[in-house]
């Protein structure tokens, strides 16, 4: 069964400290691998995708890598702002549906 | 370029009413997505329109959903009659080549 996991399912840092979250996933035929931010009351907002192992990106102070089994988004030196729920996604084939995870919840405190 | 609108944001309505959402996508985005977020669970996928016609419906939960997508433009999500267990947050993406997705706010609904 495809599957996509995400852990911590919440996690508190300080600001400065740097950590990363994960997302496993099992599912055949990917299509590519998804990051969104989400805030209170708001939709998914698109951070990256990535296509094949190996590939990595970055903004600011986030950075998503792949392998073949799972992501993780690495967050540098969090500012407060960067509180949100972190969700990760993939999609299959070329049906263009997205499968999530239940997310991450970030908190950064000052 | 103006983003997914959905409305209305919140409805709240009995057992066995019937509630109509709304999604209008970014003009020109062909291919149009309804997700849902159940309380507690990970947002999943309802159905996919390219322009007007339903191309994967798998994820919708029976026939008590019905999705319309008028002449390839705005979206509407029909739950006739609702459930207690229909409440959740919706949500509308729509992307121009089923390869990106920009998200919609989402409509909370509360079946009470």
């Amino acid at each position: 069964e495809d599957q996509v996991t995400q852990s911590p399912e919440a996690l508190r840092l300080q600001e400065g400290e740097s950590s990363s979250l994960n997302c496993s996933y099992t599912v055949s035929g990917l299509r590519g691998l998804f990051w969104y931010r989400q805030d209170p009351g708001k939709g998914p907002e698109f951070l990256f995708t990535l296509y094949s192992a190996g590939e990595e990106k970055e903004k600011e102070r986030l950075k998503a890598t792949l392998t073949k089994k799972e992501s993780f988004l690495h967050i540098t030196a969090p500012k407060p702002e960067d509180s949100a729920t972190y969700l990760c996604a993939v999609r299959k084939g070329s049906q263009g549906n997205l499968i999530f995870g239940k997310g991450t919840k970030l908190s950064v405190k000052p | 370029e103006a983003g997914v609108t959905q409305f209305p944001s919140h409805s709240v309505i009995e057992k066995g009413q019937t509630v109509t959402l709304r999604c209008d996508p970014i003009s020109g985005h062909d291919n149009l997505y309804w997700y849902r977020r159940v309380m507690g669970k990970e947002i999943k996928f309802l159905l996919h329109f390219v322009k007007e016609s339903k191309q994967d419906e798998s994820g919708m939960p029976n026939n008590r959903f019905l999705a319309e997508r008028t002449g390839g433009t705005y979206s509407t999500l029909k739950v006739q009659p609702a459930e207690l267990e229909d409440s959740g947050v919706y949500f509308c993406a729509s992307s121009p080549r089923g390869i990106g997705y920009t998200f919609g706010s989402g409509t909370r609904l509360t079946v009470v």
